[in-house]
């Protein structure tokens, strides 16, 4: 079956970085893209960006660009997202999912558990 | 890339129908007509629930459905009933390779 494991709890202080990996498996992880989607305390869901599995090819919001990376390793089926300079507004719960143009209509069809991040000196 | 706007709040007694809205903020052709909406119950993963403006998942009731008009895209729940009580977000595919959510919006069921 489908599944995404995330990497657990992180707390960091202003400054810092953090990595959270995304472990897929139950499909041909290199057709799909996995996309990073982050949630702040009672806040809306906000997406973050994308990695196609297969090429590499990244994208980042704008709101993030200069302060998060997504890569993969393709053998191990594993996405990364590693945010830098970490501030308060950045505690939040960090989901990946993955998504497909024409298999899933560009929606985001499986989730991880989630990664909650705790910013705070 | 500002969020789609989504009411704050919905409510319905059970067996009731309830619509849901997602407006975009741009009129733009080709923006917003891939939308997508999650159920989020509290603590909990979303789960997509629509895909592609009006298609369902494997597993998703059929008391769920989407449509879209003009830059607006509406989730109904029909047939309300007490475990439908969740936060739910649009989401759309607006080009360029990005995506952007909705506010959320809370459904209470009285």
């Amino acid at each position: 079956q489908v599944q995404h494991l995330q990497s657990g709890a992180e707390v960091k202080k202003p400054g810092a970085s953090v990595k959270i990996s995304c472990k897929a498996s139950g499909y041909t992880f290199s057709i799909y893209a996995i996309q990073w989607v982050r949630q702040a305390p009672g806040q809306r869901l906000e997406w973050m960006g994308w990695i196609h599995a297969g090429n590499g090819n990244t994208k980042v919001s704008q709101k993030f660009q200069g302060r998060v990376t997504i890569t993969r390793d393709t053998a191990a089926t594993i996405a990364y997202m590693e945010m830098t300079n970490l501030r308060s507004e950045d505690t939040a719960e960090y989901y990946c999912a993955r998504e497909h143009d024409t298999l899933s209509g560009y929606a985001f069809d499986y989730w991880g558990q989630g990664t909650p991040v705790t910013v705070s000196s | 890339q500002s969020a789609l706007t989504q009411p704050a709040s919905v409510s319905g007694s059970p067996g009731q129908s309830i619509t849901i809205s997602c407006t975009g903020t741009n009129s733009d052709s080709g923006s917003y007509n891939v939308v997508s909406w999650y159920q989020q119950h509290p603590g909990k993963v979303p789960k997509l629930i629509i895909f592609d403006g009006g298609k369902r998942p494997s597993g998703v009731s059929n008391r769920f459905s989407g449509s879209k008009s003009g830059n607006t895209a509406s989730l109904t729940i029909s047939g309300l009933q007490t475990e439908d009580e969740a936060d739910y977000y649009c989401c759309s595919f607006v080009g360029s390779g990005a995506w952007v959510f909705g506010g959320g919006t809370k459904l209470t069921v009285l």
